[in-house]
């Protein structure tokens, strides 16, 4: 079945740690995007990709960085200069006006 | 401003009752706009997605519409089931944005 993977589900980061979160998609989609949850907050974007080997920062992009070496993954790392990184975090993918499909998320905890 | 706006927050109605998700938003000038489901801790399921040239889109006992002149969206649901039970969120994809907007969510209680 076509759809996106994101791993790990769970993932805790010390302070100062750099740690990235992995997501992978089947659908021969061109975009991918990554959000961020919050409690109250709605889903915020992080970052998007249009195509191979270029990328957009979206609303809330600092303290993160991203690469797309290959139009299936689209890794996102939670680098130490993030000061709030305890979040949801979900990624997606789209083509044309075909619309969203998003996996199942990773849960990031500093502790 | 592109924005979407979700009305209520939450919503507990008792099984069996038929119901109605509101959604607007700022700016007619749309691509689509989706319906999402999301259970706690998990990711989006998608729903329903209303092209912009399209009024009404239907799935089992869903039915998404949309009115992009006066900028609104509403997911009704048929005999609700207590499985019902989730947030459901709105989100537009407007012209000219390279991203997807999304509305807070509707938190939606089903009591059997």
């Amino acid at each position: 079945d076509g759809g996106i993977t994101q791993s790990p589900k769970y993932l805790f980061r010390k302070e100062g740690q750099n740690v990235t979160l992995s997501c992978e998609q089947n659908l021969n989609h061109d975009a991918m995007y990554w959000y961020r949850q919050d409690p109250g907050q709605g889903l915020r974007l992080i970052y998007y990709s249009q195509i191979v080997n270029d990328f957009q920062k979206g609303d809330i992009a600092e303290g993160y960085s991203v690469s797309r070496e290959k139009k299936e993954s689209f890794p996102l790392t939670v680098t130490s200069a993030q000061k709030n990184p305890t979040a949801f975090y979900l990624c997606a993918s789209s083509q044309d006006q075909y619309g969203y499909t998003f996996g199942s998320g990773t849960r990031l905890t500093v502790v | 401003k592109q924005e979407v706006t979700q009305i209520p927050a939450a919503l507990s109605v008792p099984e069996g009752e038929n119901l109605v998700l509101n959604c607007s938003f700022t700016d007619s000038a749309i691509y689509n706009l989706q319906w999402f489901r999301q259970d706690p801790g998990k990711g989006l399921t998608s729903l329903l997605l209303i092209q912009s040239s399209q009024r009404e889109q239907t799935s089992g006992r869903l039915n998404a519409s949309l009115d992009k002149s006066s900028g609104r969206s509403t997911l009704y649901i048929a005999a609700s089931q207590p499985g019902d039970s989730a947030t459901y969120l709105c989100a537009v994809s407007f012209q000219g944005a390279q991203k997807l907007v999304f509305g807070q969510g509707t938190r939606l209680t089903i009591n059997p």
